[in-house]
C-alpha cells in the first residue's frame, strides 16, 4: 500500500517563527489533506490539497504531485499551533473510498513563548 | 462542511466489559468512518459504514471486535467489545463532505472517545 512520511518528526520552535512541514507519499493521490491535532486530541482540517497551492492566513500549503510531496508552511508562529500535524492521503491506486485516509506520523510541533 | 458530535468524549472501563461510541452528523452522508488513534500514534482506519449494509472491515479489524451500527444516514455506533488495555485509544468518527473553502470532498473528524481500559 501507499507510503506516507513526514519530516521532521518533532519540532521546537520560537515564537515567531516560520517553519516548513514536509509529508513524502510513494504512489499518485487524489485526496491529501493536513490537519491538526490540538492537545485535547481535536483533528481540524488545514488544507485538502490533492495539488497546487493555497494559503489560509498564517498557513499555507503547497503539493507538487508529480513529485510526490506537500509542504505545510506556518509564519509567524504561535503557541496556539502546537500540536502534531498530520498529512493523508487516498492513493488513487486504492480503489477505495475517499474516506480510507492513510495517515503519515505526523510532525510534533512545540511553540515556545 | 460537516459537524461530528461524539459521545461519550473520554471514559475510564473495566477490562472485559463493552461500550458503545455514538456519531451524530448535521448533515446526510452516505459513508461514515471509523478510526482508531492508539497513543502516541497516527491514526488508522477501522471499517466503513454504509446505511443499510454491512460495515467493511480493514485488515486486522474484525466485526465481533468492533460491531457497527448505521440505522440512518446521519447516525452511526461503533462497539468496542471484551475491552483489554490494548483498547485504550482515541475512537475517532469521520465523514466525507463537500466544501466551498476546500474544493473539494474533505474528511471531517469528530471530537474523539477517548477510552482508557483499567
Amino acid at each position: 500500500g501507499i507510503q506516507v512520511e513526514q519530516s521532521p518528526p518533532d519540532l521546537i520552535l520560537q515564537e515567531g517563527a516560520n517553519s516548513t512541514l514536509r509529508c513524502n507519499f510513494s504512489d499518485s493521490v487524489n485526496n491529501l489533506q493536513w490537519f491538526h491535532q490540538n492537545p485535547w486530541g481535536q483533528l481540524i482540517n488545514l488544507f485538502y490539497i490533492p495539488s497546487g497551492t493555497k494559503q489560509n492566513g498564517r498557513l499555507s500549503a503547497t503539493t507538487v504531485a508529480t513529485e510526490r510531496y506537500s509542504l505545510l508552511y506556518i509564519s509567524s508562529s504561535q503557541t496556539t499551533d502546537s500540536g502534531v500535524y498530520f498529512c493523508a492521503v487516498v492513493s488513487m491506486g486504492d480503489g477505495g473510498s475517499q474516506g480510507n485516509l492513510i495517515f503519515g506520523k505526523g510532525t510534533k510541533l512545540s511553540v515556545k513563548p | 462542511s460537516a459537524v461530528i458530535s461524539q459521545k461519550p468524549s473520554r471514559d475510564i472501563c473495566q477490562r472485559g466489559t463493552s461500550l458503545t461510541i455514538q456519531c451524530q452528523v448535521d448533515s446526510q452522508v452516505t459513508m461514515m468512518f471509523w478510526y482508531r488513534q492508539q497513543p502516541g500514534q497516527s491514526l488508522t482506519l477501522i471499517a466503513t459504514a454504509n446505511q443499510g449494509s454491512e460495515a467493511t472491515y480493514e485488515s486486522g479489524f474484525v466485526i465481533d471486535k468492533f460491531p457497527i451500527s448505521r440505522p440512518n444516514l446521519t447516525f452511526s455506533t461503533l462497539t468496542v467489545s471484551n475491552m483489554s488495555p490494548e483498547d485504550s485509544s482515541i475512537y475517532l468518527c469521520s465523514v466525507e463532505s463537500g466544501d466551498a473553502f476546500h474544493r473539494g470532498n474533505t474528511i471531517y473528524f469528530g471530537e474523539g472517545s477517548w477510552l482508557t481500559v483499567v
